[in-house]
């Protein structure tokens, strides 16, 4: 079976390597999911979104992946830097709806 | 340009005190969004305004009132605020989202004002 990624509230990674943030949601009709970075002393700052008809989706140095079957989504960032040490807060949506329900949020601190 | 423009940046009150926070964007969005976050906690919503008009209250207290002069500008005004109403506040906009066909709600964020309540 697929095993599902635990939601961590920490996350520690070494310079360059790669990271995977994980987030379980709690809605089967959500349809629009966003990852959000949030810096110390900034506002949460968007990376990057996928609509449920798709299962991935790749930016910049980021890949997110959905999967419906579990209620899982994912945030991968390659080669991982410094100035990726951020909170990050996945957030669902029912497209048409205004309101976004954000995940707990994970803090990852890049190690040099 | 995705910028939304919050001041102050930092602001201090007593609890008999008034203030306003003021949110500003340019990018012709039509939803605006005022949010609450406490320090290691996600946003919490609080205010939603569509086409300037309010169409979403989170159960605020009244000494939250929120205002949307216009489709560019969108306030919070402050009065007899307790000091657990410390936090950092977050305005926010988007596009109007009509579903999987239209634009996405994609919510862009200011970088918000720190209020800390006396």
């Amino acid at each position: 079976g697929e095993s599902v990624g635990l939601h961590l509230p920490t996350l520690s990674v070494q310079e360059g390597d790669n990271s995977i943030i994980n987030c379980a949601y709690s809605n089967s009709a959500s349809d629009y999911f966003i990852w959000y970075k949030q810096e110390s002393g900034k506002g949460p700052q968007f990376i990057i979104d996928i609509r449920s008809n798709m299962d991935k989706r790749q930016g910049q140095r980021v890949t997110v992946l959905l999967n419906k079957t579990v209620k899982h989504l994912s945030l991968q960032i390659a080669a991982t830097q410094p100035g990726d040490s951020a909170v990050y807060f996945c957030a669902e949506n029912i497209e048409g709806d205004y309101k976004l329900s954000f995940g707990a949020g994970t803090t990852v601190t890049v190690r040099a | 340009d995705t910028e939304v423009t919050q001041t102050p940046k930092h602001l201090v009150m007593g609890m008999t005190n008034k203030k306003s926070l003021k949110c500003e964007q340019h990018m012709g969005h039509r939803a605006m969004y005022w949010y609450k976050q406490k320090a290691k906690k996600p946003p919490e919503l609080m205010f939603v305004y569509s086409y300037e008009k309010l169409s979403i209250n989170e159960s605020v207290p009244s000494r939250f009132s929120p205002e949307c002069p216009n489709s560019s500008l969108l306030n919070l005004h402050l009065h007899a605020l307790q000091p657990e109403d410390s936090a950092l506040y977050l305005c926010a906009s988007s596009p109007i989202s009509t579903g999987t066909s239209g634009p996405k709600n994609i919510q862009y964020f200011g970088a918000g004002t720190r209020l800390s309540v006396l």
